[in-house]
């Protein structure tokens, strides 16, 4: 069966630190990945997809960043945290009949 | 305007109550139809998923489509504490490399 694993599942960091959130996929190939971010009670913001290896779209002009090394790897990024990146990161796959599935998330708190 | 619309509540019911949430939409595209729980500080898992018009039933839980009328349902039938989260309706078309996400209504069942 397919797995989703994200970490660090909880991160609070300085303003102006870097940013590296990692989420793997296991059990299957070649899948549609997505970062989310998801404020205090508001929705889902799609932040990034990627269709594939080096294949990355972005949602929203920010200075985050996103990269996908290997085909079941997804990492988001930030050289300089701002406070306004505080929120909880959601990575997600893309299974059959479009389904999405997502990761426990990771809560960051920019301090 | 968004393409999902969603009540955010919060809604609250007695345990054992049947509970209706409801989403409404624009884009007549849509016809993958999910359902998500997400409880507090964990990331959104899937419920129920439909394709087109029409009514799937799962255990307590029953999702309707109704595409003439641009509406989806989810009803829960005796709720149970268990069921307190936030339910977040998502929709896209077919081959979308993007689900649309509503933002969510909270439900608390009281015991």
């Amino acid at each position: 069966s397919q797995t989703i694993h994200q970490w660090p599942a909880t991160l609070v960091q300085p303003v102006g630190s870097p940013l590296s959130l990692e989420c793997t996929v296991e059990g299957t190939s070649n899948p549609n990945l997505y970062w989310y971010r998801q404020a205090a009670g508001r929705g889902l913001q799609l932040l990034f997809y990627s269709v594939g290896i080096g294949q990355i779209s972005s949602e929203v002009p920010q200075n985050l960043s996103a990269s996908r090394p290997q085909d079941r790897q997804f990492i988001l990024s930030s050289k300089k945290l701002l406070l306004s990146d505080s929120g909880f990161y959601l990575c997600a796959w893309r299974g059959g009949g479009n389904t999405i599935y997502f990761g426990e998330g990771s809560w960051l708190t920019v301090v | 305007q968004k393409e999902v619309e969603q009540d955010p509540g919060p809604l609250s019911v007695p345990e054992g109550a049947i509970v209706s949430l409801n989403c409404t939409y624009s884009n007549s595209a849509f016809q993958y139809f999910m359902w998500y729980r997400q409880y507090s500080r964990k990331g959104p898992e899937l419920l129920m998923y439909t394709y087109s018009s029409g009514n799937k039933e799962d255990g307590r839980f029953t999702a309707q489509v109704d595409k003439s009328s641009k509406y989806i349902s989810l009803f829960i039938r005796d709720s149970q504490p268990s069921d307190s989260a936030t339910y977040l309706c998502a929709m896209n078309p077919p081959n979308a490399g993007k689900s649309t996400f509503g933002d969510g209504t909270t439900l608390t069942v009281k015991p």
